[in-house]
């Protein structure tokens, strides 16, 4: 099976601007995940969906978004860039999300620069 | 609130010693514990997780952590370290009844190991 797949693997945008990123999970996946990874934050988690709802959310703004299609790839999406959102953004799937059998899988990332 | 507290941001070994990573937990709550791996420019890759089955859990590559409720502990270690387990190590955790794609990680362990 093909693994977690991230794309772009890197983004440089300026302050202002929006961008959106894309994660195709393993095949069979139907709960996705989002983290943000910076030196100085570590691993945040920004939100999970399952079917197509979201369901559960960390405490980002509301600049911060996503969304699951059917197929169950998702896309976050982040408006009004800001420095601060510089970071390597790290998307994860498993089957349900669930503890005892799942195993959660993560991608490459991507690097996001703002200038 | 859940948290994990990781001792050491960076631990050195000689090839062959004992690796020893700590972490410890607040959780008012039975929690699900992790640890993951990250190699440079990439993803994390789960190296065991506790589910309450068993309080001494068995990973890859060689690893293990015991589950110590008393000391509210997870350490990591492996008996005998290889050039090959120089990476950052993570511990993390979720609520109980929550979902594994719901992680709390700690700030991270760069692991280096000296010839």
């Amino acid at each position: 099976k093909a693994g977690v797949t991230q794309t772009p693997r890197y983004l440089i945008k300026t302050r202002g601007q929006q961008v959106t990123l894309s994660c195709s999970p393993i095949s069979g996946h139907r709960s996705v995940s989002w983290y943000q990874q910076t030196p100085g934050q570590g691993l945040q988690f920004l939100f999970e969906y399952f079917s197509e709802t979201q369901r559960n959310k960390g405490n980002f703004p509301g600049r911060f978004s996503g969304r699951q299609f059917s197929n169950s790839r998702s896309e976050m999406n982040v408006s009004t860039l800001e420095l601060g959102d510089s970071a390597l953004y790290l998307c994860a799937s498993s089957e349900t999300g669930g503890h005892y059998t799942d195993t959660q899988y993560f991608g490459p990332g991507t690097r996001l620069t703002v200038l | 609130a859940q948290s994990v507290t990781q001792l050491g941001s960076h631990v050195s070994v000689s090839e062959g010693a004992l690796v020893l990573l700590r972490c410890n937990y607040s959780s008012s709550v039975p929690p699900y514990l992790f640890w993951y791996v990250q190699y440079p420019n990439q993803g994390l890759q789960l190296l065991l997780k506790y589910t309450s089955a068993a309080t001494l859990v068995k990973g890859i590559n060689g690893f293990e952590a015991e589950f110590k409720k008393s000391e509210t502990s997870f350490h990591l270690t492996k008996p005998s370290a290889h050039m090959s387990d120089a990476a950052e190590y993570f511990c993390a955790v979720s609520d109980y009844g929550g979902s594994q794609g719901n992680l709390i990680f700690g700030k991270g362990t760069k692991l280096s190991v000296k010839p």
